[in-house]
């Protein structure tokens, strides 16, 4: 079974950088794609981007330099890095698998998530 | 980016009813379009892919439709377990952009 695992502090100071992982079991990263989703106090959700099987990455523009998505696939891994945070960066952080069902692409496989509250 | 309004923002309606969420899309983005369902404490759910795909494990009872722009998420009888909040996410352009929700509750 595929399962993913976010891990990483809750509490983050704003300018800092918060740094996310995405443990996955049962699955390769070198296969499908592997993103970061994130959801705000009051519900609004955001794609944050991607990294491909390949390890090529693609970001949601609205980071624009903050964010960068990173891999080791020795362990299985896949990161998280967003710069520069502020305290509109609070949200719970969640990892996902876009994979291939049938038809078509969806976010099959997600983490539990992570709850990340930027404050000094 | 594509904008998503889903309507309503919140519903009560009551057990054995049959429910339609709505989703509309700012321009065209064919069949890429999924829904999800949130409750609080655990991860997104997806429950229709490609606009009209049942997910993985997804009750019958559920089912997605399009009608040019205009998605839903139809629930053909209501049970407590389907109190949640529901997205709309279109995957036809980067960036990746979800609907603002919709939160359903039972009378």
């Amino acid at each position: 079974e595929v399962q993913l695992q976010e891990s990483g502090p809750g509490l983050v100071k704003p300018s800092q950088s918060l740094s996310l992982t995405c443990s996955v079991t049962g699955y390769s990263i070198t296969s499908n794609y592997w993103g970061w989703i994130r959801k705000f106090p009051g519900n609004k959700m955001e794609w944050m981007g991607y990294i491909s099987y390949s390890g090529s990455t693609s970001y949601n523009p609205s980071l624009k330099s903050r964010i960068s998505i990173t891999r080791d696939t020795s362990k299985n891994q896949f990161f998280l890095q967003l710069n520069s945070v502020t305290t509109e960066d609070t949200a719970t952080y969640y990892c996902a698998r876009w994979g291939y069902n049938n038809y078509d692409y969806y976010f099959d496989y997600w983490g539990q998530g992570v709850m990340v509250t930027v404050s000094s | 980016d594509i904008q998503l309004t889903q309507s309503p923002s919140s519903m009560s309606a009551s057990l054995g009813d049959r429910v339609s969420l709505t989703c509309q899309s700012s321009q065209g983005i064919g069949n890429y379009l999924s829904w999800y369902q949130h409750k609080p404490g655990k991860p997104p759910k997806p429950m229709i892919y490609y606009a009209t795909n049942l997910a993985d494990g997804v009750p019958s009872r559920f089912s997605g439709s399009r009608s040019g722009s205009d998605y839903s998420l139809t629930i053909s009888s209501l049970e407590s377990e389907d109190t949640a909040i529901y997205y709309c996410l279109q995957y036809d352009e980067y960036p990746f952009t979800f609907g603002s929700g919709t939160k359903l509750e039972i009378k």
